[in-house]
């Protein structure tokens, strides 16, 4: 099955640093997104892309959706504690002629811990 | 804001018995999804429901599995005889079109004993 590679694994930082995470993959999807989880939630959305270049921004968090369509970086500007959680890319990609079925295929997710 | 709900928020049950998770999508989607989060593992696909029909399903979606949609609000997930190797985070989510993201519940924690 299609697989995302997704890094780091996990980071340890400061409050006040800026971090930067990715997801590569050997195919094409199209359409990236980004989730939150906390212990005990479920993956919140925090941006979706829908176009190669795509860059977007939500409050500190923006994220870029790869010219080639096989790879999305995620960057926190000025962490805080709360931006404690693990990271997931996803992507989508339709699974037949059709176009009607778009599931999700996550990454293994980048553990933050944000030191106050 | 709307939000996916799911219950049981944990579910323990006997190996071989069988379990029914439940959703309730946010109210004007179309599109409902399982996924399951094995424990330190990534978040797997496991079938897509649109117009009262499985429309994709991953391997893991074994004839143990099923979903239904009783009604107007719920969505559920069958495991009719439950193995150990079930024990997970199951989530559901919903999109209103197949192409707009997908938001998720908080998840029902399953444990098989």
């Amino acid at each position: 099955g299609q697989q995302l590679n997704q890094s780091p694994q996990s980071m340890f930082i400061q409050e006040g640093e800026d971090v930067s995470m990715n997801c590569t993959s050997s195919s094409i999807f199209n359409t990236w997104l980004w989730y939150k989880q906390e212990p005990g939630e479920g993956p919140v959305l925090l941006i979706a892309l829908y176009k190669a270049g795509e860059l977007t921004s939500n409050g500190r968090l923006t994220a870029q959706f790869g010219i080639t369509r096989k790879d999305s970086f995620l960057n926190i500007s000025a962490s805080i504690p709360s931006d404690v959680g693990i990271y997931f890319c996803a992507g989508q990609k339709s699974w037949n002629s059709g176009g009607s079925n778009y599931k999700l295929t996550f990454g293994k997710g980048t553990l933050l811990t944000v030191n106050p | 804001e709307p939000e996916v709900t799911q219950t049981p928020s944990h579910q323990v049950t006997q190996m071989g018995q069988e379990v029914i998770l439940r959703c309730v999508p946010i109210s004007n989607h179309l599109y409902f999804y399982w996924y399951r989060q094995i424990l330190g593992q990534k978040v797997e696909f496991l079938v897509s429901f649109y117009n009262n029909e499985i429309s994709e399903k991953s391997e893991i979606f074994d004839d143990q599995f099923s979903v239904e949609r009783p009604d107007g609000s719920n969505f559920t997930l069958k495991i009719r005889s439950t193995k150990l190797e079930d024990s997970a985070m199951y989530f559901c989510a919903s999109s209103y079109l197949s192409n707009q993201p997908q938001h998720f519940g908080d998840g029902t924690r399953l444990s098989i004993l």
